[in-house]
Order: C-alpha cells, then sequence, then structure tokens
C-alpha cells in the first residue's frame, strides 16, 4: 500500500467552529508532514513529525494544532481560523531518520474554505 | 540556505514533441533534488530524484532529468509530449528541514 489518504476531501467551516484534518498511511512511515498550499503555489512546510514527536513548527499560528496519535495517523485540529487560512492542506509521509535522500508521498489533500 | 528556482511559469508543447521543463538550484554540500507533478484538485506525485550517481535519472511516465553539476540544473525532459502530461510541475530540494519546492510550471500540452 503505497496510498496516503485525507479526510475530508472538502471542508466549509466558519471562523468559530472547530474541525479536525485526518491523514493516515499504512507504509510503514516514521515521518509526517502538514503542507499549506494555495492556488498554483508551491507547498509551504507547516509541521513536521518524527516518531511521533513534533520535530519542526514553521512559526505557525496556534490556531493549528497538529497531533500524530500513532505511527499511521496524523491530524490537525482547526480552531478559529481565518478566511486568509482557506487553501489546500496536503499530508505527506517517509522514511524517517537522516536520509535527506528519501521522497515524500503526498496525499490528495483537504480543500479548506473558511468562510 | 538550500533553494531551488523554476525560470518558467508556463510551458507550452505541442503533443508528440520533447518536453523540457527547467529547474536551477542553490545548496550547499550535495543536491538532494527531487521533481512531482500535481494535477487540478490532486495531491503531489513523485516522479524521480537524484542523490548520487549517473547524471540521467529515470522516472515515471516516461519522464527522465538531467543533473549538470557545473550548470547547477537539474532539467526535467521527456521525448514525446502527451496531453495527459499536462500539469503543475516543481522541482523540490531536500533542506534539514523538509522540502523546499520552486514556484512550479505549468505545462500545457496541445494536440
Amino acid at each position: 500500500d503505497t496510498e496516503v489518504t485525507q479526510t475530508p476531501k472538502h471542508l466549509v467551516m466558519g471562523m468559530t467552529n472547530k474541525k479536525s484534518l485526518k491523514c493516515e498511511q499504512h507504509m510503514g512511515h516514521r515521518a509526517m508532514y502538514w503542507y499549506k498550499q494555495k492556488a498554483k503555489k508551491p507547498p509551504e512546510l507547516m509541521f513536521v513529525y518524527s516518531y511521533e514527536k513534533l520535530s519542526i513548527n514553521e512559526s505557525v499560528p496556534s490556531r493549528f494544532s497538529p497531533e500524530c496519535p500513532n505511527s499511521s495517523l496524523l491530524n490537525l485540529h482547526l480552531h478559529a481560523l481565518q478566511p486568509e487560512d482557506s487553501a489546500l492542506y496536503l499530508c505527506a509521509s517517509s522514511q524517517a531518520g537522516d536520509r535527506g535522500y528519501n521522497e515524500q508521498f503526498f496525499g490528495p489533500g483537504t480543500r479548506l474554505t473558511v468562510l | 540556505a538550500q533553494s531551488v528556482a523554476q525560470p518558467e511559469d508556463q510551458v507550452n508543447v505541442a503533443e508528440g514533441n520533447p518536453l523540457t521543463v527547467k529547474c536551477t538550484y542553490s545548496v550547499s554540500g550535495n543536491p538532494y533534488l527531487f521533481w512531482y507533478v500535481q494535477y487540478p484538485n490532486r495531491g503531489l506525485q513523485f516522479l524521480l530524484k537524484y542523490i548520487t550517481g549517473d547524471n540521467l535519472v529515470k522516472g515515471s511516465y516516461g519522464f527522465e532529468a538531467e543533473f549538470n553539476k557545473s550548470q547547477t540544473s537539474f532539467h526535467l525532459k521527456k521525448p514525446s509530449a502527451l496531453v495527459s502530461d499536462s500539469a503543475l510541475y516543481f522541482c523540490a530540494v531536500r533542506d534539514p528541514r523538509g522540502l523546499i519546492f520552486g514556484q512550479g510550471t505549468e505545462l500545457s500540452v496541445k494536440p
């Protein structure tokens, strides 16, 4: 299984809502990532988990809260978002460790719209 | 800091013609370079990577890339373009923090 799955595919939320994005992989990867992507722009790294521990937070606002409950799952909890947070949120996974040549496998993304 | 640049926002090619999507890099140390493709409303799909060894790297869907150290380039190529190759292409370099992407090149292949 070389697939990363993400749910939901689409999400519309108000600025006062709380919602969560989910990501799952069964490739045995121990590094997982959240990216934010605006239309026709490159993905921007948000968070990196390595062996279920948060290793990188790219100065993301606290209204985004990541969680890695186990080696296969990655969540992104959303609260009090702003309209400018509307974007495609991509999850990715890769082999962990210091091997920078490991490619990342991406999920299809969640299209988030904040009203 | 590691970076990659894609000098062309858009590349237009006729079906059956060869295609090239350009990428140049700036790294300290050995570069780990990647190409990804993104179809509309989809995630990124890995095409190929350069780590070390042969300068010509073969990847998925008939794509290949040529690593040129003297020109600090890693151009993506395909001998014969298909309409279905139309998509957004990203070059990326591995940074200690993760992947650093170029701005992307929109490839349009017309019949």
